[in-house]
């Protein structure tokens, strides 16, 4: 069955430091997304891509943070400099439709 | 803007039957969708409702109301494994997503 990849699956960092997360949607799937979970809420959207262009970055911190789908299929999100504020479970899912979104296993991040 | 209200807990115990409730504000409406979360793990699609009414599966059904702005979760026989955090996401034009705060349900034996 077909899953979304992400990786690393855990990373801890200092503050001040860069991180970078990955993700590999399903294939053939023309959206993806990067949600941010803190611990007892609900994922909140950071991007959206549709194929390589940006759809929605309007919840993204752009002074720290960035992203980027350069092909269409994978995509990167960085995080430059990290703050202790942003350790949380980073969910990346991807669609082909309105209906549902397939989401990988996440990288849990905590800033030290 | 959005925004979508769930309850925070829910307790029950095995072979019940459980409703967590959901009702939303937004713009561009296209579907209501439900997702279970287990800690640690990441969230898994259960069902999903473009139009009014009842949709079954399995143990879970979810129903819509597009009038009322709102929908429910409906557990049936529930089994200690449904014990996880249930969120109900509001689906609109442009394949945007916006997810509920999450219930907490707590299965006892």
């Amino acid at each position: 069955e077909a899953e979304v990849a992400q990786s690393p699956r855990y990373k801890i960092t200092e503050k001040s430091q860069a991180v970078a997360f990955w993700c590999d949607p399903i294939s053939g799937h023309a959206t993806l997304y990067w949600y941010r979970q803190i611990l007892g809420q609900g994922p909140e959207l950071l991007v959206q891509f549709q194929d390589e262009s940006v759809v929605d970055d309007s919840q993204l911190p752009k002074d720290r943070f960035s992203a980027e789908r350069l092909k269409g299929v994978d995509s990167t999100l960085k995080i430059q400099p990290a703050e202790l504020g942003d350790s949380a479970m980073y969910l990346c899912a991807s669609s082909s439709d309105s209906s549902l979104l397939f989401f990988g296993p996440g990288t849990r991040l905590t800033v030290l | 803007g959005q925004s979508l209200e769930q309850p925070s807990e829910v307790t029950a115990v095995e072979g019940a039957i459980v409703q967590i409730n959901c009702t939303y504000q937004t713009s561009g409406f296209y579907g209501l969708s439900w997702y279970q979360q287990h800690d640690g793990g990441a969230p898994t699609f259960l069902s999903y409702n473009a139009l009014d009414g009842l949709e079954e599966t399995g143990r879970f059904s979810s129903f819509l109301s597009r009038s009322d702005s709102y929908g429910y979760l409906l557990l049936q026989e529930l089994q200690m494994k449904d014990s996880a955090s249930y969120f109900c996401a509001v689906g609109n034009y442009g394949q945007n997503f916006v997810f509920g705060p999450g219930t907490r349900l707590s299965v006892l034996p």
